[in-house]
């Protein structure tokens, strides 16, 4: 089946503007995970949605960073007044009801904020 | 808190050589442990993982794991390594009974370039 896709697959943008980066997660998967990734950082935690729980924004780094996700389904990841050192890919990841331990993985938005 | 580290950033390796990737965590709590494997252009992919049990995980592509509680390390090993291998290898744990808290946590990556 369809796997967790990403939209873009690349993006470029001038600093100080405003970027929207989507998740579709695999369909019937309840939990949504959003981590970014930074060269020679590893992956960082940024949000989790877990069905109509309130979400887990414990990681996000700043309130320029905010993330919603419509109907339990697709997600969408909003970087405000983008910053150079927002420049990273960026990670969704989606886990089945029963088996939530495992964490199925998007190819990454490549965002670089010039 | 918890952390998780890789021992080694880089690791090269001759084809048909075995593998060691080395990691370790740190947890007052019990934990779920994983490797997920990143080969070149793709996304992240999950190698392996620890729940409970055996303390000996088997994976795909040959890999395996083995948790040592004692030693709070989940060392992933291959026998004899291809060519494909080459790609980022990631260790993550999650805390067990955290509540609504399942997010990750994960090492730096550790880079293995198998060679002719």
């Amino acid at each position: 089946g369809a796997g967790v896709s990403q939209s873009p697959s690349n993006k470029v943008t001038e600093k100080g503007k405003d970027v929207e980066l989507r998740c579709d997660p695999i369909s019937g998967h309840t939990a949504l995970y959003w981590y970014r990734q930074s060269l020679g950082q590893g992956l960082e935690f940024l949000i989790y949605f877990q069905g109509n729980s309130a979400p887990d924004k414990s990681g996000l780094p700043s309130d320029r960073f905010s993330a919603e996700r419509t109907g339990g389904s697709v997600s969408t990841l909003t970087i405000q007044r983008t910053q150079q050192e927002d420049s990273a890919v960026y990670l969704c990841a989606s886990s089945p009801p029963r088996y939530q331990e495992t964490q199925y993985f998007g190819p990454g938005t490549r965002l670089l904020v010039l | 808190a918890q952390s998780v580290t890789q021992l080694d950033s880089q690791v090269p390796v001759f084809e048909e050589a075995p593998v060691e990737l080395r990691c370790n965590y740190s947890s007052s709590v019990s934990v779920y442990l994983f490797w997920y494997v990143q080969y070149p252009n793709q996304g992240l992919q999950l190698l392996l993982k620890y729940l409970s049990g055996s303390t000996l995980v088997k994976g795909i592509n040959g890999f395996e794991a083995e948790f040592n509680k004692s030693q709070t390390s989940f060392h992933l090993r291959k026998p004899s390594v291809h060519i494909s291998d080459t790609a980022e290898y990631f260790c993550a744990v999650r805390v067990i009974n955290a509540g609504n808290n399942r997010k990750l946590i994960w090492g730096l990556g550790t880079s293995l370039a198998v060679n002719p």
